[in-house]
Order: C-alpha cells, then sequence, then structure tokens
C-alpha cells in the first residue's frame, strides 16, 4: 500500500494549457512538499504546505487537509515545465518517515 | 556553502567493496535527509539528523547501512559489503530546522556496483 498516490503517471501537454497534478494520501501528516526533478536528476523543492494555497509565478498548489488531497496547477505551461513532479509528506512531523508518490512526469511539447 | 554539496558525484565499485557518500548541508542548516533514487524508481527516505541525532534508522535498508552526523554538519553515510542492489542515486537535503519545513537537495551521488 502506498501512502501517497499521485495522478496522472504521465502528462505530455501542448504549450500554453493549463496542467494539473493531482496528489492524495492516507496518513496525518504536518506538511505536503512538491518537489520538481527535471531530467538532469536535480530536485528543487517548489512548494511545502500545510493549509490553504501557495503561488509562485505560474505555479498554483493547494491542498484540502480534509480530503487529504492536493493538487499541483501549471498555468501557461512552457516547454521548460517539463520534469518529473513529486508529491511528498511529512506524517505529523516525526521525521522518522517521509513518503513519497512516484511521481508524475509531464512533457510539454511546443 | 552557496548549497548542498555531495561528494562523490559518481562512484563505481566491485561488489564487496565498502563505499563512503558525503554530505556538506548548507551552513546553519540543522537538518539533514538521505534519500535513494533507484533507476526508475520513486524517492526512498532512508534516514534523518535533527543536529547529530537520528531517532530512528528504521528507514536503512539493511544493517549493511550506516550514516553519522558530527558537529552538527557534515554527514557520512556508509555502505558496507556493497551488493548490485545498492546502485542508485544517494540524495542528501537540508532544511533550517527539521520537518515541516523546505528542503534545499544536493546533487546527488551516483552509484554503481559492479
Amino acid at each position: 500500500k502506498n501512502e501517497v498516490e499521485q495522478s496522472p503517471q504521465n502528462l505530455t501537454a501542448q504549450e500554453g494549457e493549463f496542467i494539473t497534478i493531482n496528489c492524495s494520501y492516507s496518513v496525518g501528516i504536518s506538511a505536503l512538499h512538491w518537489l520538481q526533478q527535471h531530467p538532469g536528476g536535480g530536485i528543487v523543492s517548489l512548494f511545502m504546505l500545510s493549509s490553504g494555497k501557495k503561488k509562485h509565478g505560474r505555479l498554483i498548489a493547494t491542498i484540502n487537509i480534509q480530503e487529504k488531497h492536493s493538487s499541483l496547477h501549471i498555468t501557461a505551461s512552457h516547454p521548460r515545465d517539463s520534469a518529473v513532479y513529486i508529491c511528498a509528506v511529512d506524517p505529523w512531523g516525526t521525521g522518522n518517515q517521509f513518503y513519497f508518490g512516484t511521481g508524475t512526469s509531464l512533457t510539454v511539447i511546443p | 556553502g552557496a548549497g548542498v554539496s555531495q561528494s562523490p558525484s559518481n562512484k563505481v565499485t566491485e561488489k564487496g567493496k565498502d563505499v563512503e557518500l558525503r554530505c556538506d548541508p548548507i551552513s546553519g542548516h540543522t537538518a539533514l535527509y538521505w534519500y535513494r533514487q533507484s533507476l526508475g524508481q520513486g524517492l526512498e527516505f532512508l534516514i534523518y539528523f535533527q543536529g547529530n541525532s537520528a531517532p530512528d534508522k528504521s528507514g536503512l535498508p539493511s544493517d549493511r547501512f550506516s550514516a553519522e552526523r558530527t558537529g552538527g554538519s557534515v554527514s557520512t553515510l556508509t555502505i558496507q559489503r556493497t551488493q548490485q542492489e545498492d546502485s542508485a542515486v544517494y540524495l542528501c537535503a537540508s532544511s533550517l530546522a527539521g520537518v515541516a519545513e523546505t528542503q534545499y537537495f544536493g546533487p546527488g551521488t551516483r552509484l554503481l556496483v559492479l
């Protein structure tokens, strides 16, 4: 059983499209993270959420704690957004475990 | 330093040999994490340090794996008697004070066990 589920696994979009990636989790959490991993392998933290909504440029992340669900939105997608997007959760902030989703591979076509 | 650094960036070793991987966190960050990403697989949590202590080592895959952190800064991940299934990218991250904070990732060490 995977504590964190992401969908879709793969996503191809045309440049300019609005993109949504979903994350559902089954444990109580203190925070949820959205990470971006480019083909070269480097990982960048995009957002850390414990409630509500955060926006950074064309990226928006939302979380619904009651429904145990988060979404990552990309507006006006661009080929440079092509990457793997990973959802991860801190279960109750213990630091003893850190659960990852399997990632969503996004390809944005010019 | 400017970011999290890891060394070596690549390591090729023979089955049965020991390897030591190093992580230098961002200066002043008290929390440090080790993760593993096997080829084509997702990220796997290994261990977390708050200061020099690791409250729970149950994420380490086997007793061949050990990790330590001294002086609240540099951490080393040691794999003894390496096996081919240990081949993966080993990633380190740090955050300012602990969990529920933004983590900053290093570039990783690519380990290949022949």
